[in-house]
């Protein structure tokens, strides 16, 4: 089973800032199956980046995702004051299905 | 526009039984696979079960495998969740989700807002 590893745990930064998060996984991630999602408090997540770097519908261009293998990013070029929120990689498309989530990153108001 | 709504969480103590439902409206539902997702007080998330469009393709995680039983209703719209012999450690909020594709991938492209669950005597 892959294990995801999120990196930093907590990461601070202002309105304006660009925020890069890490994903590791314990082995190559298949065909770059690998999503964001993004949680506020109090709201379910919701979905990012897919395949390593497409992102979902209606999710600004400010976000985007790179990386292959077993090391990825996603990115955030000029923080908006509602991008603070707690952001998990995730790897998907296994058969059978397995969980895989990443511990998250919380990026909070510096 | 995409909605899924959970019901049927609360209060029950170990040992006992509960049935979550979600109902789905604003898309196809018999042609996306669907999911029970799961998030502990103040934890991360943790995938529960999924199931094909046809109920053909169903998984659980290891930790609620023999206990927890995944199904569909089609013509209703609806998925479900029963879940037995719950344990302290079963107590979440927790999230229907449907997957981008027909077949379990576990790729969720719309959340419900969750239901709780309490495992307490």
């Amino acid at each position: 089973e892959i294990v995801l590893t999120q990196s930093p745990g907590t990461l601070s930064l202002s309105p304006g800032e660009r925020a890069t998060l890490s994903c590791r996984a314990s082995q190559s991630v298949s065909s770059s199956y690998l999503a964001w999602y993004q949680q506020k408090p109090g709201q379910a997540p919701r979905l990012l980046i897919y395949g390593a770097s497409s992102r979902a519908t209606g999710i600004p261009d400010r976000f985007s995702g790179s990386g292959s293998g077993t090391d990825f990013t996603l990115t955030i070029s000029r923080l908006e004051p509602e991008d603070f929120a707690v952001y998990y990689c995730q790897q998907y498309g296994s058969s059978p299905p397995r969980n895989t989530f990443g511990q998250g990153t919380k990026l909070e108001i510096k | 526009e995409v909605q899924l709504v959970e019901s049927g969480g609360g209060l029950v103590q170990p040992g006992r039984s509960l049935r979550l439902s979600c109902a789905a409206s604003g898309f196809t539902f018999d042609d996306y696979a669907m999911h029970w997702v799961r998030q502990a007080p103040g934890k991360g998330l943790e995938w529960v079960s999924g199931i094909s469009w046809n109920s053909g393709s169903i998984g659980y995680a290891d930790s609620v495998k023999g206990r927890f039983t995944i199904s569909r209703d089609n013509a209703k719209n609806s998925l479900y969740l029963q879940m037995n012999s719950l344990r302290a450690e079963d107590t979440a909020l927790y999230y229907c989700a449907k997957d981008l594709s027909g077949y379990p991938t576990t790729l969720f492209d719309y959340w419900g807002q969750g239901t709780l669950v309490t495992v307490s005597s």
